[in-house]
């Protein structure tokens, strides 16, 4: 149980264009999905919070322009990076929080998303 | 601010070698500590959640426990897949932090055969 995916697990794109991550939760419902980044041996950083049907809430330095994030459906969250340059270049991590649980309940984290922009 | 510091940042064990990984947390109101495991390339893997002082959870060779400042992880007689890197997080559920994990720096275990 509690399993979540994201698609692609790796990407290449040239600089300038826009890529798309799809985190959905397989067999639970999910209320709250969080989206991080990781930088290597470094922990994970928290981009922003998404909440189904509701503008996402984003960290402090995170540029909510180039980081779109949409949560249409209690399974699936997006994030678009716009206008990627080499610097977005980094391993993209979602999680998922059970439907209708405390805002700290376990998050369950999906595999991950390599983005390399070229 | 939260906190999150886990030490050793790496441990080399030989297989069957008993160790155990701490994290040591400051945080205003403690309303759960998490144990996550990461495999290289890979998201982190969910082991334990820990409310109150005083808890303790147990999973395989692995035990998680709770005080007021810190938690351990304790991994008894460790086998080579036990390789990976050892995350501890917390969440607060207090002010601009509502629900958010902070995560320390992980502990890298390797572990020989």
């Amino acid at each position: 149980g509690a399993v979540v995916s994201q698609h692609p697990s790796r990407v290449i794109c040239k600089s300038g264009t826009s890529v798309k991550i799809e985190c959905r939760s397989l067999d639970f419902q999910a209320t709250t999905m969080f989206w991080y980044r990781q930088f290597p041996k470094k922990s994970l950083m928290l981009m922003a919070t998404s909440n189904e049907g509701s503008k996402a809430t984003y960290e402090q330095g995170v540029e909510k322009d180039k980081f779109l994030i949409n949560h249409a459906s209690l399974t699936l969250s997006t994030l678009t990076v716009t206008s990627a340059h080499p610097e977005d270049s980094s391993f993209y991590i979602c999680s998922a929080q059970l439907g209708g649980g405390a805002p700290w309940e376990t998050q369950y984290f999906g595999p991950g998303t390599r983005l390399l922009v070229l | 601010e939260d906190q999150v510091t886990q030490s050793p940042e790496a441990l080399r064990l030989q297989e069957g070698e008993s160790s155990s990984l701490n994290c040591s947390y400051t945080v205003s109101g403690l309303r759960g500590l998490f144990w996550y495991r990461q495999d290289p390339g890979k998201g982190p893997e969910f082991l334990f959640t820990l409310y109150s002082a005083g808890e303790e959870k147990e999973k395989e060779r692995l035990k998680a426990t709770l005080t007021k400042k810190e938690s351990f992880l304790h991994i008894t007689a460790p086998k080579p897949e036990d390789s990976a890197t050892y995350l501890c997080a917390v969440s607060n559920a207090g002010g601009t932090s509502y629900g958010k994990l902070t995560f320390g720096q992980g502990t890298i275990l390797t572990v020989h055969p």
